[in-house]
């Protein structure tokens, strides 16, 4: 199986602008969660879809939000974007179809906000 | 809510040598899962192993093992004949079961395996 794919996989933009990340799970995993890394904060996470729906959020303001399509695929999106918002954005997916399967994490989008 | 701590920020170890990684937790929660990951510096995070919080038994994946210590949350990975591959990024993460598919990761030890 291929593995779980993210585009684009480097983005600049300047500040106030949006962006749309997007992340293909593996075949036949309906979970994908999302999480930002940044050399302050760590590793956080932002949310997770389940069957296009969203189960779980994390503490972030509303200006990060997501999405997920019928084919499991899942966007997230930052409007107005800050300095603070560089980082590392990885997703991750997961079959979600029991506690015992496992997460496996895309390579990750390396966003850099100017 | 839940915390993960990685109380050592960075650390090395001869290759061949065995080495021995922290991580403290702290949960209310009885039904959990508990994970390492590694990331290499290509970025990729792989799971290294495992531990479902109901088992006593501490999981093993080839030179890789742990010592879940629940009643102390512990939960510290022991890699055995350290290799060059295995210099990474290393996190400790926490999973409970009744909150979807949230992980929640400490803050990471750098693991340096010189020649």
């Amino acid at each position: 199986k291929a593995g779980v794919t993210q585009t684009p996989r480097y983005l600049i933009k300047t500040r106030g602008q949006q962006v749309t990340l997007s992340c293909s799970p593996i075949s036949g995993h309906r979970s994908v969660s999302w999480y930002q890394q940044t050399p302050g904060q760590g590793l956080q996470f932002l949310f997770e879809y389940f069957s296009e729906t969203q189960r779980n959020k994390g503490n972030f303001p509303g200006r990060f939000s997501g999405r997920q399509f019928s084919n499991s695929r899942s966007e997230m999106n930052v409007s107005t974007l800050e300095l603070g918002d560089s980082a590392l954005y990885l997703c991750a997916s997961r079959s979600g179809t029991g506690s015992t399967d496992t997460q496996y994490f895309g390579p990750g989008t390396r966003l850099t906000v100017l | 809510a839940q915390t993960v701590t990685q109380s050592q920020p960075e650390m090395s170890v001869q290759e061949a040598e065995t080495v021995t990684l922290s991580c403290t937790y702290d949960t209310s929660e009885n039904n959990y899962y508990l994970f390492w990951y590694k990331q290499p510096p290509s970025r990729q995070m792989i799971l290294v192993i495992r531990q479902e919080a109901y088992k006593q038994q501490n999981a093993t994946e080839n030179r890789f093992s742990v010592n879940f210590q629940k009643a102390a949350k512990s939960f510290s990975l022991k890699i055995s004949d350290s290799q060059l591959g295995d210099t990474a990024m290393y996190f400790c993460a926490f999973r409970d079961n009744n909150a979807g598919n949230m992980l929640t990761f400490g803050g990471g030890t750098r693991l340096m395996v010189k020649p």
